[in-house]
């Protein structure tokens, strides 16, 4: 099967700028999962859609982060006005059912300057 | 809050030997746990799926076992490779789905 798809792979931007992510999760994944990677963590979990509901936003910074899952399939991240520590790789997994594991794309490294 | 560690942050071992990762958690109230290995600037790629319910699963040369009332996970790689170098994370999926990650063993096997 496809795997994850993620666009695009690097982005440099200026601060201040915006910025958008777009992901394309396996065929019939239901779950799709947004993660920002800082250099040298773990992935940290910005917000979790079940279809195209929003089931956790919890640690999305919302003053400037903004996620949508249209029609339950792709989705698209954006940051709008990005600052420096925004800088990071963002990550998109899917799921079609906890038992079977989490499936994560290769992720956007964005880099702010 | 669940909490998940990672033991050690970076590893170096020559080539040929069996080494061991280990994953602590702090909630023992766990779903699953799944390793992944990360290759540098690259995506996640999936290992090893662990339900609460097993005790250990392998493919290939890995061995991921789990001891959930202990709070504690190991990846066994066996007879290492250069390939092998990559950093390596545990994610706990908690009961309300939650999927937290730890920071991560970067691993260096040497020739």
């Amino acid at each position: 099967e496809a795997g994850v798809a993620q666009s695009p792979r690097y982005k440099i931007i200026e601060k201040r700028q915006s910025v958008a992510f777009w992901c394309n999760p396996i065929s019939g994944h239901a779950t799709l999962y947004w993660y920002q990677q800082i250099l040298g963590q773990g992935p940290k979990l910005l917000i979790q859609f079940q279809n195209n509901g929003v089931v956790d936003d919890s640690q999305l910074p919302k003053d400037r982060f903004s996620a949508e899952r249209l029609k339950g399939v792709d989705s698209t991240l954006k940051i709008q006005p990005a600052k420096l520590e925004d800088s990071a790789v963002y990550l998109c997994a899917s799921s079609w059912d906890r038992d079977y594991g989490y499936t994560f794309g290769s992720g956007t490294r964005l880099t702010v300057v | 809050k669940q909490e998940v560690t990672q033991i050690p942050a970076a590893l170096s071992v020559p080539e040929g030997e069996n080494l061991v990762l280990n994953c602590s958690f702090t909630d023992s109230a766990i779903y699953n746990l799944q390793w992944f290995r990360q290759d540098p600037g690259k995506g996640l790629t999936s290992l090893l799926l662990i339900q609460s319910s097993q005790r250990e699963q392998t493919s290939g040369r890995l061995n991921a076992s789990l001891d959930k009332s202990s709070g504690r996970s190991t990846l066994y790689i066996a007879a290492s490779q250069p390939g092998d170098s990559a950093t390596y994370l545990c994610a706990v999926c908690a009961r309300d789905d939650k999927i937290i990650f730890g920071k991560g063993t970067r691993l260096h096997i040497l020739p």
